[in-house]
């Protein structure tokens, strides 16, 4: 299988902050990487697919990027409805990964 | 709209059975591979299982193979996961999530809790 690591596990940050999440793959996965947001108590989001993709409806301020083994999202201007965890999910063959997750608090 | 409502979920010994359903409503049922993945309380999401257009094709992360099936009923839009042998650490929200060609995840249910536990 395929593992995911995410880091940092935690990110402390402002309103109105850049935020950059790493998610490194452990073998080559192209471009088949998603993104979630999932706030408590509520079913995980889908943010970005096939690593740079923006789902319909999520805000242009997040962003992603990368190919082969190194991912990234950004968050360009940090919002207050943007405290949440996100988390990477590689999906390159029929059996699935996540990163652990970043946690993204109030600073 | 686009529905996933899981149900099933609740308290079971260790060593016991559980069967969960998701119920799918608002879009064709039978044009979407399907999906499980549940999160330990206070823990990261993990994919279980998914299953494609027929359900003849399965596949299950590690340690629940042997243990979980993944079925779905196309003429009544459900998802099923069969649960035996249940463990402490299989307690976790199950989630059912519809699968867009590729892999990833586009809509997901509310979840339903099991418990593992004497």
């Amino acid at each position: 299988d395929t593992q995911m690591t995410q880091s940092p596990s935690t990110l402390s940050a402002s309103v109105g902050d850049r935020v950059t999440i790493t998610c490194r793959a452990g073998q080559t996965i192209g471009t088949r990487l998603a993104w979630y947001q999932q706030k408590p108590g509520k079913a995980p989001k889908l943010l970005i697919y096939k690593a740079s993709s923006l789902e319909s409806g999520v805000p242009s301020r997040f962003s992603g990027s990368g190919s082969g083994t190194e991912f990234t999202l950004t968050i360009s201007s940090l919002q207050p409805d943007d405290f949440a965890t996100y988390y990477c999910q590689q999906y390159n063959s029929y059996s699935w990964t996540f990163g652990q997750g970043t946690k993204v608090d109030i600073k | 709209e686009v529905q996933l409502v899981e149900s099933g979920g609740g308290l079971v010994q260790p060593g016991g059975p559980l069967t969960l359903s998701c119920a799918a409503s608002g879009f064709t049922f039978t044009k979407y591979w399907l999906s499980w993945v549940r999160q330990a309380p206070g823990k990261g999401l993990e994919w279980v299982a998914n299953i494609n257009l027929g359900g003849t094709e399965k596949n299950y992360v590690d340690s629940v193979k042997g243990r979980f099936i993944v079925s779905r009923d196309n003429a009544e839009n459900s998802l099923y996961l069969q649960m035996n042998s249940l463990r402490a650490d299989d307690t976790a929200i199950y989630y059912c999530a519809r699968v867009l060609p590729d892999g990833f995840m586009d809509y997901w249910g509310q979840g339903t809790l099991v418990t593992v536990s004497s």
